[in-house]
């Protein structure tokens, strides 16, 4: 069964700090996505990761870095934590093929701001 | 880029009614549609999917239904249970970019007993 790991299920920071949010699968997936969920709008794609090293943008990148130095390890960093990134994070990955295959969430971590 | 949209945004039914969830998908080059179930405090579970060359899949209580000419898709739940009380989430994606998902808004399910 496949295992997606986040670091933390909750977690308080502070305006302006650097924040690091992990994520490590056990499946030797290629492709790794990061999502925040807020009530009303449903997960919204911040960046993925195609292989290592490699990241893309999604559709809300603005504030928001990635890392992924090993294939089973993603990092989502916020530069300068603001209030309005209070929000669940998802992790997710999925295996590449031909064919779109599904894609596996960790458990989420509730992140606040203050 | 591709924009979802799904609907109720909240569901009410009694146990052992049918719900039925509707989501609309706009670009028509998206051949993948799962369907993810979050229970309170758990992650999204993937429950269902379809791809675009099949236009309906059943799995016991659940059934998927798609309309590519419609650009449309929905969830059937049959003889609904108190433990089919979650948000549920449509998705629509196309393979070439890179098994990107983009999400519906989610749809809160209550089941009575």
């Amino acid at each position: 069964d496949v295992k997606v790991t986040q670091s933390s299920r909750y977690l308080v920071k502070r305006t302006g700090e650097k924040v690091f949010l992990e994520c490590v699968q056990d499946m030797d997936h290629e492709n790794m996505f990061w999502y925040r969920q807020d009530p009303g709008l449903g997960l919204r794609l911040i960046y993925f990761s195609y292989d290592v090293k490699m990241k893309e943008k999604g559709d809300i990148p603005e504030g928001y870095s990635v890392s992924r130095e090993k294939k089973e390890r993603f990092s989502l960093i916020l530069e300068s934590a603001s209030t309005n990134q209070t929000s669940m994070y998802l992790c997710a990955s999925t295996r590449l093929g031909q064919d779109n295959q599904p894609q596996h969430f960790g458990d989420g971590t509730r992140l606040s701001i203050l | 880029g591709e924009n979802v949209e799904q609907h109720p945004s909240t569901l009410s039914v009694q146990e052992g009614d049918s719900a039925v969830i509707k989501c609309t998908y706009s670009d028509s080059a998206s051949n993948y549609f799962p369907w993810y179930k979050q229970e309170l405090g758990k992650r999204p579970q993937l429950i269902i999917d379809i791809r675009s060359n099949v236009g309906e899949k059943k799995d016991q209580r659940i059934a998927v239904t798609l309309n590519k000419t419609a650009k449309h898709f929905s969830l059937h739940i049959t003889e609904t249970q108190p433990e089919d009380s979650a948000v549920y989430f449509c998705a629509a994606s196309n393979h070439t970019g890179f098994q990107k998902l983009v999400f519906g808004t989610g749809t809160r399910l209550l089941v009575s007993p």
